[in-house]
């Protein structure tokens, strides 16, 4: 069965400081591997997904994301925090050619001005 | 484009009614949505899978009798809480898939509904 691990449950950051969002899955064969953001009181958006090419990924927002086959991997990155990054971030993923996607638990940020 | 609308976005019924969830895609046709159950401070879990024109194909552990899938239209698909109990309590959340996306399993979320029931 496929599942996701996030690793930071909660991560707080001072402005302008590097984040990086630990994703690691469990899936053998080819997967599909998403980042989406829920804001406080939004609807999850996209962030960025990952297919196949280039496995460094840019988003939306300065947000990118690099899938390492070889540790399971596809952490989150931003060079540069802002205050308005304050939200929720999930990792998921979809493989096997199965429609659902199977999300981490979510990685709660906190943006300090 | 891609936008998903829930309706209502808060419901507080009685134990014991049940209460009717609409999730539409506004401006594409859906063949595929999903319904997500999300816990305060935790992760979304797939409730089923709903198909237009067949029946929902629910995850394990999902009663298919309490939480009834109807997936009628290409725009619209209901989840209705039967019977509820405080316990059903939560953040409902529907997502849908764009077929003329291809093979992208990307998803498109509603805002979700917030069912209290007292």
């Amino acid at each position: 069965a496929q599942s996701v691990s996030q690793h930071n449950h909660h991560v707080i950051l001072s402005e302008a400081a590097s984040l990086e969002l630990g994703c690691n899955y469990s899936y053998g064969g080819t997967v599909n591997l998403f980042w989406y953001v829920q804001y406080p009181g939004q609807h999850l958006q996209l962030l960025l997904k990952y297919f196949s090419g280039d496995p460094l990924v840019k988003g939306i927002k300065g947000f990118e994301a690099e899938f390492i086959k070889s540790k399971f991997s596809f952490n989150l990155r931003k060079p540069s925090v802002q205050w308005s990054d304050t939200a929720e971030y999930f990792c998921a993923v979809n493989g096997g050619g199965y429609n659902k996607l199977i999300f981490g638990a979510g990685t709660r940020l906190a943006v300090h001005p | 484009g891609a936008v998903v609308s829930q309706h209502p976005s808060r419901v507080i019924c009685k134990s014991g009614t049940s209460v009717k969830i609409e999730c539409r895609s506004l401006d594409f046709q859906a063949t595929t949505m999903f319904w997500y159950r999300q816990f305060p401070k935790q992760s979304l879990m797939l409730m089923a899978t709903s198909n237009e024109g067949s029946k929902a194909t629910y995850e394990q552990g999902v009663e298919k009798d309490k939480f009834l899938i109807n997936h009628a239209s290409l725009t619209l698909s209901t989840l209705t809480v039967t019977s509820a109990h405080p316990e059903d309590s939560s953040f409902y959340i529907c997502s849908a898939r764009d077929p003329s996306k291809g093979q992208s399993y990307e998803q498109y979320f509603g805002p979700g509904t917030r069912l209290t029931v007292t």
